[in-house]
């Protein structure tokens, strides 16, 4: 199956920081990512959705400016968290579909804490 | 490691009719499970969510229930309908990583 590939696992990182995430498709070209978060407790939430060299879409109440997505390969996309507060910490996973296959996969997480 | 499992593969039932989708996972040290639907070209809506502690949820015609020591969830459906065509995802977090299942995609025919 389609391995994404996501970057670091976990992060630790001091409050007005910024921290940047790495999503990759290992085998199949993404044409769409998607970023996901989740809050202890609280369902996992899409947060924008982003298609190869285009701006992303991001969903009510996510900040753009503080959330910035950049998809400029067919395997790569980077979420870097600006300026990160403590409740910034949360669980964000990225998944990737191209436009072959049914479906999307998905990278394991990454666990942002802000201290 | 954790592998997560769910059966069918596919589904196609008719308007109407009572289905239960499965999903299994291999350790039962889980901090929840998520259950999703994913319509073609777009994210997934968080349909249900199960913390560790809890046997079941429910919400509108979906019912969702957890039996964490043999390492089973499944996902009711009621009256189904041709809105409710969509692949439907489980996922198992750990509290530090998700896993996914492959997902069953159900069909509803009118």
């Amino acid at each position: 199956g389609a391995v994404v590939s996501q970057h670091p696992s976990r992060v630790i990182c001091k409050s007005g920081t910024s921290v940047k995430i790495e999503c990759r498709s290992l085998d199949f070209q993404a044409t769409t990512m998607f970023w996901y978060r989740q809050f202890p407790k609280q369902s996992l939430m899409l947060m924008a959705t982003s298609n190869e060299g285009s701006k992303a879409t991001y969903e009510q109440g996510v900040e753009k400016d503080k959330f910035l997505i950049n998809h400029a390969s067919l395997t790569l996309s980077t979420l870097t968290v600006t300026s990160a507060h403590p409740e910034d910490s949360s669980f964000y996973i990225c998944s990737a579909r191209d436009a072959s296959r049914v479906g999307a996969f998905f990278g394991q997480g990454t666990r942002l804490t802000v201290v | 490691k954790q592998e997560v499992t769910q059966i069918p593969a596919a589904l196609s039932v008719p308007e109407g009719e009572n289905l239960v989708l499965n999903c299994s996972f291999t350790d039962s040290a889980i901090y929840n499970l998520q259950w999703f639907r994913q319509d073609p070209g777009k994210g997934l809506t968080s349909l249900l969510l199960i913390q560790s502690s809890q046997r079941e949820q429910t919400s509108g015609r979906l019912n969702a229930s957890l039996d964490k020591s043999s390492g089973r969830s499944t996902l009711y459906i009621a009256a189904s309908q041709p809105g409710d065509s969509a692949t439907y995802l489980c996922a198992v977090n750990t509290g530090n990583q998700f896993y996914f299942g492959t997902g069953t995609s159900l069909t509803v025919i009118p």
